[in-house]
C-alpha cells in the first residue's frame, strides 16, 4: 500500500532563517506531488505541484520554492523565512492530475 | 473551475444522518464533484467523488442533482469522530487547467452527543 511521510510535525523558526520541509511517498511510482499551505482558520492554498522529477509548477508568487530531486521526494524550501510564512504545510500525492489526493500529516510552522 | 458554495458550519446529533449541502451552479459537464474532510490538525482525507450518478462507499453517500448544480454529502450515522471541516470541490479536468484541487473554506460539522 502507499504511504506518505512528512516531517517534522512542528517547527519553530526565527524570521530570516532558512526552511526545508521534506515529503516522501512510498509504494507508488511517478506520483503527482503537491505542497499546500493552510493559514489559521482558512482554507488550503496550493503552493506547488509536480508531475515529474525536476518539474515544478508554482501557483502563487511567494517566498518559497520547491524541488523534486527524486521521483518520490518533494522538498519545500525558503532562504529567508517571513512572519507571513507561518502556517500548516501539507504535502499530498495523486496518481494523476484528475485523481484523488492523499495527504500527509502536515507540518505546523511558526515563524517568530 | 466551478466555484462551490457551502454553509460555514452545521451541527448534527450523534447517531443521526448528517446532510452537508454544496452548490456548484457553474459546474461544467466534465467536472467531477469531490468531497474531502479535515479533522483538526490533520491532513485532509478523501471521502467520495462523482460525476452524474449518486455514489456510495463505506464512508458516505453522494447525491448529485439531475442538473448537477448542487450535491449533498450524507453521513448516515454521524459519530463524534466525524466532527471535521468538509470540503466540496469541483476541479476542472486536467486537459483544461491541470486538474489541481483547490480547497475553499468548507463546512465545519460539529457532531454533538
Amino acid at each position: 500500500s502507499q504511504t506518505i511521510h512528512q516531517w517534522p510535525a512542528t517547527l519553530v523558526q526565527p524570521v530570516g532563517s532558512p526552511l526545508s520541509l521534506e515529503c516522501t511517498v512510498e509504494g507508488t511510482s511517478n506520483p503527482n506531488l503537491y505542497w499546500y499551505r493552510q493559514a489559521a482558520g482558512r482554507g488550503l492554498q496550493l503552493l506547488f505541484y509536480s508531475v515529474g522529477i525536476g518539474q515544478i509548477s508554482s501557483e502563487v508568487p511567494q517566498n518559497l520554492s520547491a524541488s523534486r530531486p527524486q521521483d518520490r521526494q518533494f522538498i519545500l524550501s525558503s532562504k529567508k523565512l517571513l512572519l507571513s510564512d507561518s502556517g500548516f504545510y501539507l504535502c499530498a500525492w495523486s496518481r494523476g492530475l484528475d485523481e484523488k489526493l492523499f495527504f500527509g500529516s502536515g507540518t505546523q510552522l511558526s515563524v517568530l | 473551475d466551478a466555484k462551490t458554495t457551502q454553509p460555514p458550519s452545521m451541527d448534527c446529533a450523534e447517531g443521526r444522518a448528517a446532510n452537508l449541502p454544496c452548490n456548484h451552479s457553474t459546474i461544467s459537464g466534465n467536472e467531477y464533484v469531490y468531497w474531502y474532510r479535515q479533522i483538526h490538525s490533520q491532513g485532509p482525507q478523501y471521502i467520495i467523488h462523482g460525476l452524474k450518478n449518486n455514489e456510495t462507499n463505506e464512508m458516505a453517500s453522494l447525491i448529485i442533482t439531475e442538473d448537477r448544480k448542487s450535491s449533498t454529502l450524507i453521513l448516515p450515522h454521524a459519530t463524534l469522530r466525524d466532527t471535521a471541516v468538509y470540503y466540496c470541490i469541483a476541479p476542472p479536468p486536467h486537459y483544461n487547467q491541470g486538474g489541481k484541487l483547490i480547497f475553499g473554506q468548507g463546512t465545519e460539522l460539529s457532531v454533538k452527543p
